[in-house]
């Protein structure tokens, strides 16, 4: 059964810091791309960005909102991939999503993990 | 940036009517169109891949249809743990975008 349980979630201050994993399990971890994806309260649904299997260079890419705020990385060895967000905005606040993205197809969703940006 | 606009924006059905709800491409995706399903307080479950293939283990009342810029999801004799909302998803091109979402009620 795939599982994806993510966590790292809370309460931060506009232009802290906080970051997120994602602990996957019931597939092959090391050849997965893997994506973000995020909820705003009451909204709908935005990609935030993705990372490729080392194997395919292991590249990242994000979403216009987050570019040069967010990093994404994993480690194949713990099966767990992150999300590293700096200078963090009110309008960051959402349900975060971890998923499994079978190079163009979301396939599985993690239940998410709560980002609140406020002061 | 590929813009995806759903309608309806909500629908509110009887049980066992048919619900169609469409997708369209600001431009061409070919078939990398995707649905998925989410319902209150839960993550969302992919439903149809590629405009048209079924996910593994989605009930066959769920089917989609569509190529381009238009497409279409339809759920056939609609059956109460169908209340949720209806999410289209493009990964033709960067940044992978989803349609504003299209809530269904029972009625």
């Amino acid at each position: 059964e795939v599982q994806l349980v993510e966590s790292g979630g809370g309460l931060v201050k506009p232009g802290g810091s906080l970051r997120l994993s994602c602990a996957a399990s019931g597939f092959t971890f090391i050849n997965a791309w893997m994506s973000w994806v995020r909820q705003a309260p009451g909204k709908g649904l935005e990609w935030v960005g993705r990372i490729k299997n080392n194997a395919d260079g292991g590249t990242t890419d994000f979403a216009a909102p987050v570019k040069g705020r967010f990093t994404i990385s994993r480690d194949d060895s713990k099966n767990t991939l992150y999300l590293q967000m700096n200078s963090l905005k009110t309008e960051d606040t959402a349900v975060y999503y971890c998923t499994w993205t079978t190079v163009t197809t979301i396939d599985y969703w993690g239940q998410g993990t709560l980002v609140t940006v406020s002061s | 940036e590929i813009v995806l606009t759903q309608s309806p924006d909500f629908q509110s059905v009887t049980p066992k009517e048919k619900v169609t709800i469409t997708c369209r491409a600001s431009q061409s995706v070919g078939s990398t169109l995707h649905w998925y399903q989410q319902k209150p307080d839960q993550s969302p479950k992919l439903l149809i891949k590629y405009a048209s293939q079924s996910f593994s283990g989605v009930p066959s009342r769920f089917s989609g249809s569509g190529s381009g810029t238009d497409f279409t999801l339809t759920i056939n004799s609609l059956e109460a743990e169908d209340a949720a909302t209806y999410y289209c998803h493009q990964s033709s091109s960067l940044p992978w975008t989803f349609g504003q979402g299209t809530k269904v009620e029972l009625k």
